[in-house]
């Protein structure tokens, strides 16, 4: 059972948008801790996406966003693609400080 | 530029300890600008944080693994350490190292990760 909560999995049609929700809770997400995204593709090492909840590090194209509000933050993907497809797992700290993550969420392009 | 590379044994016996090298270039790991932080991911499922430690030795551990985990820096060979004793079958996965510029920054790098099977 993860802390953070993602949907298992999101699909979308090649050029469309999808989102990701991660939930967590008032002593993570909603405590203002920092909220970084992952790409994870088969057999590969997770890739920083997005880190400090809205930010991208150099190289990753700006089709992919982030946002939070209150305990939940969001990872938005816009004009899909099928090199997208893969694992996305959101990850923040509580105050100890830990890490914490979300379960993952599978992405297909259809 | 930094980078990280995780070693070790792949395969370990139930009841023993799992010993695992990260080897750090391109920075001194005494840099007391950075965090060293153990990830792991069993095959198939999500990834479980084990813990960090700072260039001074202070180490942050996660609650669940906190009894059987020793992290430790070796600045000689500037290199970390993950020792995790009474491995079962269950601690059997990908293990990652990554670096933080602070406790709460993004993790980046991430090394490639080794894969450890728990079996007799």
């Amino acid at each position: 059972q993860s802390v953070l909560t993602q949907p298992p999995s999101v699909s979308g049609a090649p050029g469309q948008s999808v989102t990701i929700s991660c939930t967590g809770s008032r002593s993570n997400i909603g405590a203002g801790y920092n909220v970084h995204w992952y790409q994870q593709l088969p057999g590969e090492a997770p890739k920083l996406l997005i880190f400090a909840d809205t930010n991208r590090p150099s190289g990753v194209p700006d089709r992919f966003s982030g946002s939070k509000s209150g305990n939940s933050a969001s990872l938005i993907i816009t004009g899909l693609q099928a090199e997208d497809e893969a694992d996305y797992y959101c990850q923040s700290y509580d105050n100890r400080p830990n890490w914490v993550f979300g379960g993952g969420t599978k992405l297909t392009v259809l | 530029q930094l980078q990280l590379q995780e070693s070790g044994p792949g395969l370990v016996k139930p009841s023993e300890t799992l010993s695992l090298t990260c080897t750090v270039s391109g920075v001194s790991i005494s840099n007391n600008n950075y965090y060293w932080a153990w990830i792991r991911q069993p095959p198939g499922k999500g990834l479980e944080w084990i813990g960090t430690i700072y260039s001074s030795g202070t180490t942050y551990d996660s609650p669940s693994l906190k009894t059987r985990v020793s992290l430790s820096l070796d600045t000689s060979m500037n290199h970390l350490s993950l020792r995790l004793n009474s491995v079962t079958v269950a601690d059997t996965a990908v293990y990652y190292c990554a670096a933080q510029r602070n406790l709460f920054g993004e993790p980046q790098p991430w090394g490639q990760g080794t894969l450890v099977t728990v079996s007799s």
